[in-house]
């Protein structure tokens, strides 16, 4: 069983360069959504979305776009990296009832 | 919008020992869903126990259960005969709707040999 797929797991990027985080889920589920969890801060919501063709902006959307390709895949986009952005990223999809399945997790570093 | 707190970030007992975790939240919904996850050092992340709104009865899980006060919009997680391998951080989570899923802060759990 897959669940969800997170690549890469580890990336190191400059200031100002961009990359794509990938995430792909094989349970059918309607949401997901992209979290950044730094130390003491907890899981913070950067976008979500509710079903295929929607996306919703969370608590710290600012440096970050998302795509829903398909129901399966939902990528994060970062345009021009900041260290600022330095974090885990985990990716997720819930369930109905918002059992939430999560991904490895992603640690980027910019510097 | 929905809240989630936690206010205790790090807690230690001794094995075998009984624990509880403190979370609160803030709603005007009335049908919603509460969970408590666990990540353990690998970084993966666990769900631990799920409680329904709606449901009365406290959720268990083995040695995991939960005191769900609706009318003080409080959700613990008891942790009983705590053992090593329960050594994580915990999180406390809301979830209603086909909306955004809301996590608090975390507690940071260590159990003492």
């Amino acid at each position: 069983n897959a669940g969800v797929t997170q690549t890469p797991k580890f990336q190191v990027l400059k200031t100002g360069q961009s990359m794509t985080l990938q995430c792909a889920q094989d349970m059918n589920h309607n949401s997901m959504y992209w979290y950044r969890q730094d130390p003491g801060m907890g899981l913070r919501l950067i976008y979500y979305s509710a079903s295929e063709g929607t996306t919703d902006k969370g608590e710290v959307p600012n440096g970050y776009n998302v795509s829903r390709l398909n129901k399966r895949e939902f990528s994060l986009r970062l345009e021009s990296a900041a260290p600022s952005q330095t974090s885990v990223y985990f990716c997720a999809s819930s369930d109905r009832g918002g059992k939430a399945f999560f991904g490895q997790g992603t640690r980027l570093t910019v510097v | 919008a929905q809240t989630v707190t936690q206010s205790q970030p790090e807690m230690s007992v001794q094995e075998a020992e009984t624990v509880t975790l403190s979370c609160t939240y803030d709603t005007s919904e009335n049908n919603y869903y509460l969970f408590w996850y666990k990540q353990p050092p690998s970084r993966q992340m666990i769900l631990v126990i799920r409680q329904e709104a709606y449901k009365q009865q406290n959720a268990t899980e083995n040695r995991f259960s939960v005191n769900f006060q609706k009318a003080a919009k409080s959700f613990s997680l008891k942790i009983s005969d705590s053992q090593l391998g329960d050594t994580a951080m915990y999180f406390c989570a809301f979830y209603f709707g086909n909306e955004k899923l809301t996590f608090g802060t975390g507690t940071r759990l260590t159990i003492i040999p």
